[in-house]
């Protein structure tokens, strides 16, 4: 159980477009989701967490019109990375919370997606 | 705000040694969550342990342990028997209990290479 997938895993995009990033929480209803960017041996950065069904609370630093995020159900939030360029190239990753006792409120990470903007 | 700290940006060990890896954290809270996290190669992130600030025993699970002492604010893992498949980057997290426990916070984490 407890399964959280992400798609694509891997998207090479040209700058200036727009790239959708799909989380899916596989197996449970995911009551807050978060997005996370990570760069080469490094730590994960959090961007933002998404409630199911409000806006998203955005990091100190993180782009709101740049980095979309919905949340529109409680199986699924997209982040949307608007307008691309090379320095957005990075390791994108999702987790989602369940706020059910059996999991102890845990965040189920999803694979990742690696994001190349040319 | 709270912070998490490794202190150990690499370490090696030979397999079928012990190694241990440490953390240490700020925080006024007295309830939180500490965790540490595996991410191998596949970047896929996977919990190895977890431990609740109210429980005086340490976590273990398998050849995976805690050293947690709260009052020093440290929580260090032990890895023991270590595996070719342990080599990874480890990260510590910690999490505030309660209404205010949505965020993890990451320490910079740790390589591990394991040597055969």
């Amino acid at each position: 159980g407890a399964v959280v997938s992400q798609h694509p895993s891997r998207v090479i995009c040209k700058s200036g477009t727009s790239v959708k990033i799909e989380c899916r929480s596989l197996d449970f209803q995911a009551t807050t989701m978060f997005w996370y960017r990570q760069f080469p041996k490094k730590s994960l950065m959090l961007m933002a967490t998404s409630n199911e069904g409000s806006k998203a609370t955005y990091e100190q630093g993180v782009e709101k019109d740049k980095f979309l995020i919905n949340h529109a159900s409680l199986t699924l939030s997209t982040l949307t990375v608007t307008s691309a360029h090379p320095e957005d190239s990075s390791f994108y990753i999702c987790s989602a919370r369940t706020s059910g006792r059996a999991f102890y409120n845990e965040q189920f990470f999803g694979p990742g997606t690696r994001l190349t903007v040319l | 705000a709270q912070t998490v700290t490794q202190s150990q940006p690499e370490m090696s060990v030979q397999e079928a040694e012990t190694v241990t890896l440490s953390c240490t954290y700020d925080t006024s809270e007295s309830d939180y969550y500490l965790f540490w996290y595996k991410q191998p190669p596949s970047r896929q992130m996977i919990l190895v342990i977890r431990q609740e600030a109210y429980k005086q025993q340490n976590a273990t699970e398998n050849r995976f342990s805690v050293n947690f002492q709260k009052a020093a604010k440290s929580f260090s893992l032990k890895i023991s028997d270590s595996q070719l498949g342990d080599a990874a980057m480890y990260f510590c997290a910690y999490r505030s209990a309660g209404s205010r426990g949505n965020k993890l916070v990451f320490g910079a984490g740790t390589i591990l290479r394991v040597k055969s």
